[in-house]
């Protein structure tokens, strides 16, 4: 099974500020299609997981544009470039590359 | 109006069986591969099961294979989970997802509210 690392477990951040997580899987997530098979999902409290970013670097739709998704291989980042209060919850991130589907362990952003 | 509604979470005893439903609008469901993941009380997410879209394939964690099954009714726009032999680590919250990282519409992801199920004598 790949196994998916993310740091920090906890980001406290002041609105206004930028923000990083970092996502390690233990093998390339890299599909023979050519895809990065990572998505990055935020569940706010009390609701369930939304997608932010999929195919490592694709915004959905709706997702503000101070969201950005990076990385290839094993290494990824998702990055807020000004965090807002409405950003809090916790941070998971996901491959897709086969089954089984693992998630990180998650990374709860506070503000400050 | 996209929405998927999830249904038939309960208290359950262990080694019981439950289904659960989710029930697809809005959208193309014959798309879209489906999902349950699941959560644990304090815990994070788990993937639980996967179906392709016209419901040839179907993957399973390692936790669950063997007892539960998914499948999906295109013609009803529907996905279930049967689950049988439940334990108490089956205890969670459980999502219907919906995914077509391809659709041309922008319309890649969609989930549901959840619904809760506690496995417990």
């Amino acid at each position: 099974d790949i196994v998916m690392t993310q740091s920090p477990l906890s980001l406290p951040v002041t609105p206004g500020e930028p923000a990083s997580i970092s996502c390690t899987s233990s093998q390339s997530l890299l599909h023979r299609n050519g895809n990065k098979c990572l998505d990055w999902y935020l569940q706010k409290p009390g609701q369930s997981p939304q997608l932010l970013i999929y195919l490592g670097s694709k915004r959905a739709s709706g997702v503000p544009d101070r969201f950005s998704g990076s990385g290839s291989g094993t290494d990824f980042t998702l990055k807020i470039s000004r965090v807002e209060a409405e950003d809090v919850g916790v941070y998971y991130c996901m491959h897709s590359l086969q089954a089984p589907l693992t998630f990180g362990q998650g990374t709860r952003l506070e503000i400050k | 109006e996209v929405q998927l509604v999830e249904s038939g979470g309960r208290l359950v005893q262990p080694g019981g069986s439950l289904r659960l439903s989710c029930e697809a609008s809005g959208f193309t469901f014959s798309n879209y591969w489906m999902r349950w993941v699941r959560q644990a009380p304090g815990g994070g997410l788990e993937w639980v099961a996967s179906i392709e879209p016209d419901g040839s394939v179907e993957y399973y964690a390692d936790s669950v294979r063997g007892r539960f099954t998914i499948s999906r009714d295109n013609a009803k726009s529907s996905l279930s989970l049967q689950m049988n032999s439940l334990r108490g680590d089956d205890t969670a919250v459980y999502y219907c997802t919906g995914h077509n990282y391809y659709d041309t519409s922008g319309q890649v992801y969609f989930r549901g509210q959840g619904t809760l199920v506690t496995v417990s004598s």
